[in-house]
């Protein structure tokens, strides 16, 4: 079966400060990665995927960055966080060989508070 | 004007009673995800729809393409059911891409 990993499950850093948040799937290969933003009070924002290692697409400008060096993970970072980084970070998965692309699974999310 | 557009965005229900979430959408999209988000923050998938109706225990989901809406229906409500429902659509081509809605957050009283 299929599982996906985030960590920290919380974080608390000043600003400035750089981010580092990972992603890993088990159990199939080749997957769709996402990570996704939700800011207090509003929705899901997608902010990169990834079809493939080294392949990344950002869907919005901001301070983030993305890279997927190994197949299974994703990894969101920041050099200099801000405060407006603030909010709860989810990383899913589709397709591979071991799921479909008509699916998206959702890891458990990174709450991240910039102070 | 949002690409997808939930209503109600806040719902209070008392247990049993019969909800329903809908959502509105402006792009052409392959499919369409139901999202099911916790207090805690997690998130489950309850239904991903091309047409028709789909059934899972007391939800059940509609959609009409051509009008591009769908429904998401809750029977005999529970506490348990108290939760933010997300309608995603998703859009053609390899990526999969979701268009999140802005979510209803539906609070059932005992």
């Amino acid at each position: 079966s299929q599982t996906i990993h985030q960590w920290p499950a919380t974080l608390v850093q000043p600003v400035g400060s750089p981010l580092s948040l990972e992603c890993t799937v088990e159990g199939t290969s080749n997957p769709n990665l996402y990570w996704y933003r939700q800011a207090a009070g509003r929705g899901l924002q997608l902010l990169f995927y990834s079809v493939g290692i080294g392949q990344i697409s950002s869907e919005v400008p901001q301070n983030l960055s993305a890279s997927r060096p190994q197949d299974r993970q994703f990894i969101l970072s920041s050099k200099k966080l801000l405060l407006s980084d603030s909010g709860f970070y989810l990383c899913a998965w589709s397709g591979g060989e071991g799921g479909s692309y008509n699916e998206q699974f959702f890891g458990p999310g990174t709450r991240l508070t910039v102070l | 004007k949002n690409e997808v557009e939930q209503s109600p965005q806040n719902l209070t229900a008392q247990e049993g009673e019969f909800i329903t979430i809908n959502c509105s959408y402006s792009v052409g999209i392959s499919a369409l995800h139901w999202l099911q988000q916790h207090p805690g923050g997690g998130i489950v998938s309850l239904f991903m729809l091309s047409s028709g109706k789909k059934k899972h225990g007391r939800l059940i989901a509609t959609i009409n393409i051509q009008e591009k809406h769908s429904s998401l229906h809750i029977t005999a409500s529970h506490p348990r059911d108290s939760a933010v429902y997300i309608c995603a659509p998703r859009g053609g081509g390899a990526t999969n891409k979701l268009i999140f809605g802005t979510g209803t957050l539906l609070a059932v009283q005992p």
